[in-house]
C-alpha cells in the first residue's frame, strides 16, 4: 500500500525558518518523480515545487522561489522542504504527492504567525 | 503562466443526475511529447485531494466509471453521470504539461 506521511510542520514566526519531510513506503521512491503542494486555510490548491527521481530536475512556483528548497533522499526514501524566510502568506496545509498526484499524503500543518 | 478557467464555481445537484464541469486553459495542454497533461482531483470534505482523471481522460484505479474526461488543447470537461453521495466535494482539474503546474480555483458539487 502506498503511503506519503508528512511531518514537521506547526506554528512559526515570520521570518524564521521550518523543513518539512515526507516518509513514502509501499513503492519504490527512487522511481518517481514527488511534489509539494499546499492548500491556505478554506482556499484552493496550489502547486510550490517539482523534484525527478533523481533530483536531475526540480522546479519551483514564483511565490515560493529562493525561499523554499525541495529534495530527497532515495535512501531514506523521504521527501524535503526547507522552508526560510516564512511569510504569513504560507500559512498552509503542506501536502505531498506523488508524481501526477496520484497519491497524496494527509498534509501537515504550516502556520507562520507571530 | 498558465491560467485554468474553471467553471462553475458551484454546482447543486440531485442524487442521480448527471452533472459536467469544465476546465479552460489560457495555452494549448499538448506538451512537446504528444500527450496532454490535464487531470482532475475530487477532495472530499477534511480530506487529501485523490486523483479521478489523468490526462484528460484515464480513469484512475478504482474510480467508477460514472466519471469520464474529455477534451483537447485547451478546453477540457469532467463528466459525472448517475451522481452518488460520496461524490460531493469540489472537483480541481491541474495541468502539469507546463511549468509552473497550475490548478483551477475549484468546483463545489453538492446536493441541491
Amino acid at each position: 500500500e502506498v503511503q506519503l506521511v508528512e511531518s514537521g510542520g506547526g506554528l512559526v514566526q515570520p521570518g524564521r525558518s521550518l523543513k518539512l519531510s515526507c516518509l513514502a513506503s509501499g513503492f519504490t521512491f527512487s522511481n518517481y518523480g514527488m511534489n509539494w503542494i499546499r492548500q491556505a486555510p478554506g482556499k484552493g490548491l496550489e502547486w510550490v515545487a517539482s523534484i525527478s527521481s533523481s533530483s536531475s530536475y526540480i522546479y519551483y512556483a514564483d511565490t515560493v522561489k529562493g525561499r523554499f528548497t525541495i529534495s530527497r533522499d532515495n535512501a531514506k526514501n523521504t521527501l524535503y522542504l526547507q522552508m526560510t524566510s516564512l511569510r504569513s502568506e504560507d500559512t498552509a496545509l503542506y501536502y505531498c504527492a506523488r508524481r501526477l498526484g496520484d497519491y497524496w499524503g494527509q498534509g501537515v500543518m504550516v502556520t507562520v504567525s507571530s | 503562466d498558465v491560467l485554468m478557467t474553471q467553471t462553475p464555481v458551484s454546482l447543486p445537484v440531485s442524487l442521480g443526475g448527471q452533472v459536467s464541469i469544465s476546465c479552460r486553459s489560457s495555452q494549448s495542454l499538448v506538451h512537446s511529447d504528444g500527450n496532454t497533461y490535464l487531470h482532475w482531483y475530487l477532495q472530499k470534505p477534511g480530506q487529501s485531494p485523490q486523483l479521478l482523471i489523468y490526462r484528460v481522460s484515464n480513469r484512475f484505479s478504482g474510480v467508477p466509471d460514472r466519471f469520464s474526461g474529455s477534451g483537447s488543447g485547451t478546453d477540457f470537461t469532467l463528466k459525472i453521470s448517475r451522481v452518488e453521495p460520496e461524490d460531493l466535494g469540489v472537483y480541481y482539474c491541474l495541468q502539469s504539461t507546463h511549468f509552473p503546474y497550475t490548478f483551477g480555483a475549484g468546483t463545489k458539487l453538492e446536493l441541491k
